[in-house]
């Protein structure tokens, strides 16, 4: 069945600096790529989709570019800050799930001042 | 608007209580979802309702009862809950028959089972 990798967190990093989340997936056909995140005592919030192969989606600084060649969905930023502190899932929809979501474990991220 | 509003914020209950969590949206969605959230873990799939019709329930245990009154309102009715149940409840909505995987949450209610 589908599913979705993502590396372990916690990431720390310092304010400006640059930011790499790993989304790797296995999926049939063509799924629907998403980055979810959310914030401390919230609800998830989308923050990217892509729907297909070399689709970039971006928001708010962030970027992950849909890579059928490696099955990845990578989140980048060029420079976090405090406020981007928050836990990250990576996220598809396809046909094997009835295009339900399938979660990867989430990524929590910390950005230090 | 684009909020998922839930009801309460906060609930505790005892092993014999029945209580109900409550979801709202008012952007014309017309699929809306339960999801089960433990502590560092991706949210769970326990509900789908499609126009208002249970389309998905994922082996959900029966003290578990969703209901759908319209198309704007989702409860959730617990009864006999057990503590592993304590957990964030998270309410989404979506537009549509069709699940593009683009979902607006609410906040949650965070439920303890005593």
């Amino acid at each position: 069945g589908d599913s979705v990798t993502q590396m372990e967190g916690p990431v720390t990093l310092s304010e400006e600096a640059f930011l790499t989340i790993n989304c790797t997936y296995t999926a049939t056909g063509y799924p629907s790529l998403f980055w979810y995140v959310q914030y401390p005592g919230e609800g998830l919030q989308l923050l990217l989709k892509a729907t297909k192969a070399d689709d970039k989606g971006s928001n708010k600084g962030f970027e992950a570019t849909y890579r059928k060649e490696t099955t990845s969905f990578h989140l980048e930023k060029g420079s976090v800050q405090v406020s981007d502190s928050a836990v990250y899932f990576c996220a598809l929809s396809g046909i094997d799930s009835n295009y339900q979501l399938i979660w990867g474990a989430g990524t929590k991220l910390i950005i230090k001042p | 608007d684009t909020e998922v509003t839930q009801t309460p914020k906060h609930l505790v209950m005892g092993m014999t209580n029945k209580k109900s969590l409550k979801c709202e949206q008012h952007m014309g969605h017309r699929a809306m979802y339960w999801y089960k959230q433990k502590a560092k873990k991706p949210p769970e799939l326990m509900f789908v309702y499609s126009y208002e019709k249970l389309s998905i329930n994922e082996s959900v245990p029966s003290r578990f009862s969703p209901e759908c009154p319209n198309s704007s309102l989702l409860n959730l009715h617990l009864h006999a809950l057990q503590p592993e149940d304590s957990a964030l409840y998270l309410c989404a909505s979506s537009q549509g028959r069709v699940n593009t995987g683009e979902l607006f949450f609410g906040e949650g209610s965070r439920l303890t089972v005593l």
